[in-house]
């Protein structure tokens, strides 16, 4: 099992709607959990990082973490035509440090 | 403030040949990673540095080896390319272990 699991897409919505994305991890000792948005042919770019359980918000991204259920998630609300990107789920593994990716999980806005 | 930087930017090898990917941070950051993204199969760490003076290795380090050279810079070495290694190189660099806050641009290398 990967340790990081995302669906791939890709995934469409409209101008202005809300898009949700879903990413599970599988190592239960894992504290730190990480969005990143990377448009085609471009790095990686953090956009949120979220250590609780519950929600947090940054404009109008919200990131949430179920430790219990083993997932997070990010939603982005009036989603834009420039929001169309992938989206990686990154999890730290505290033993050993490491630093996983998931596969990433692709977003078109439809204006 | 350049933030991190790669060299080269594209590259083309024969089997066999040798290479040194370069990445430098200018944000007096601790930790330093190299990734490798191909399609399907998302960002897998290669090797990282904890701190000056530390690596240590990721998920797929075999044909690779790093050495970080000072607190700023962390190579990555090839001693013998094979097609399975074409892929995209990102450096990365963070001022605290366990996560990856900086990319670079992205080093694209395919080994013919």
């Amino acid at each position: 099992q990967k340790e990081v699991e995302q669906n791939s897409g890709p995934l469409s919505v409209p101008e202005g709607a809300i898009a949700s994305l879903n990413c599970t991890y599988s190592d239960r000792v894992s504290q730190s959990f990480f969005w990143y948005r990377q448009y085609s042919g471009k790095s990686p770019e953090l956009i949120m990082s979220i250590y609780s359980n519950g929600d947090k918000e940054d404009g109008r991204f919200t990131a949430q973490l179920n430790k219990a259920s083993q997932y997070v998630s990010l939603l982005i609300r009036d989603s834009q035509p420039s929001d169309s990107a992938t989206y990686l789920c990154a999890v730290n593994i505290p033993t050993g440090n490491q630093f996983y990716f998931g596969t990433g999980t692709s977003l078109t806005v439809i204006p | 403030n350049a933030g991190v930087t790669q060299t080269p930017k594209f590259q083309v090898l024969k089997t066999g040949q040798s290479m040194t990917l370069q990445c430098a941070q200018d944000m007096n950051h601790n930790s330093m990673y190299w990734y490798r993204q191909d399609p399907g199969m998302g960002l897998r760490l290669i090797y990282y540095s904890a701190s000056e003076g530390t690596t240590d290795k990721g998920e797929v380090p075999n044909g690779y080896n790093v050495s970080r050279l000072n607190k700023r810079e962390f190579s990555l070495r090839l001693e013998s390319a094979a097609p399975s290694q074409t892929s995209v190189y990102f450096c990365a660099s963070s001022e605290r272990s366990g996560r990856a806050e900086f990319f670079g641009p992205g080093t694209r290398l395919t080994v013919l």
